[in-house]
């Protein structure tokens, strides 16, 4: 089995400072890795995905991840804010063996203040 | 990618009654899946939906509870029976992308079901 944490449930930070959304994961077998944005009202949208390769991964609107397997962490960073960028970030872990069954972290809310 | 339109976008019910959510996506998928977003929550599936059998239930989700169907490879429902202010939640149909077979998934808006 999977488990996925993610170490703040809330960040707020100022436009145009960066972000780090913190991610740790748990599993006995090899796991694929995602990031997800859910903004108010709507259903989620991949950011970013790792499966394999270089451990430093590159989404959309500017985010990036980096996978460190001896720390199993996949942190979601990016260098400067938007207010548009205000929303909930999901981490989720799924094995091969399961596929499309992810499990899902806590959740993290960004706030971009201006 | 993969565009999945779920009904109704939202609904309020009363305590006791039924609600059928309905899924359908934009090409064929070999599998379905549901979850539910309890309010400040995170996901949790429920369950896969296959074409041509029985849906899978994940543990403590069950089919009197959660009835799912799954005609073609494009729609399925999902029923939430008998409900309780503790179903109040947002549940997500979700598939996984063409050509993406490596759990990355595509989801609806969502139902946002609020139970009195």
């Amino acid at each position: 089995a999977q488990s996925v944490t993610q170490l703040d449930s809330q960040v707020p930070v100022f436009e145009e400072a960066p972000v780090e959304l913190r991610c740790n994961y748990s599993s006995s077998v090899s796991v694929y890795l995602f990031w997800y944005v859910q903004y108010p009202n709507q259903g989620l949208q991949l950011l970013l995905k790792y499966l394999s390769g270089s451990t430093l991964v590159k989404g959309i609107n500017g985010f990036e991840a980096e996978f460190n397997k001896s720390q199993t962490s996949f942190h979601l960073r990016k260098p400067s804010v938007h207010i548009s960028d205000t929303a909930e970030y999901f981490c989720a872990v799924s094995a091969a063996t399961r596929a499309g069954k992810s499990t899902f972290g806590d959740g993290t809310t960004l706030t971009v203040k201006p | 990618s993969a565009v999945i339109s779920q009904k109704p976008s939202r609904d309020i019910c009363q305590r006791g009654t039924s609600l059928t959510i309905q899924c359908q996506v934009d090409s064929q998928v070999t599998m379905m899946f549901w979850y539910r977003q309890q309010p400040g929550q995170s996901l949790t599936l429920i369950a896969t939906a296959n074409q041509g059998s029985e849906a899978t239930y994940e543990s403590g989700f069950v089919i009197d509870k959660f009835p799912i169907s799954r005609p073609n490879l494009t729609f399925s429902t999902l029923t939430v029976s008998n409900m309780s202010p503790e179903d109040s939640s947002i549940y997500l149909c979700s598939v996984e992308g063409q050509g993406s077979p490596l759990g990355e998934l595509f989801f609806g808006e969502g139902s946002r079901l609020t139970v009195l």
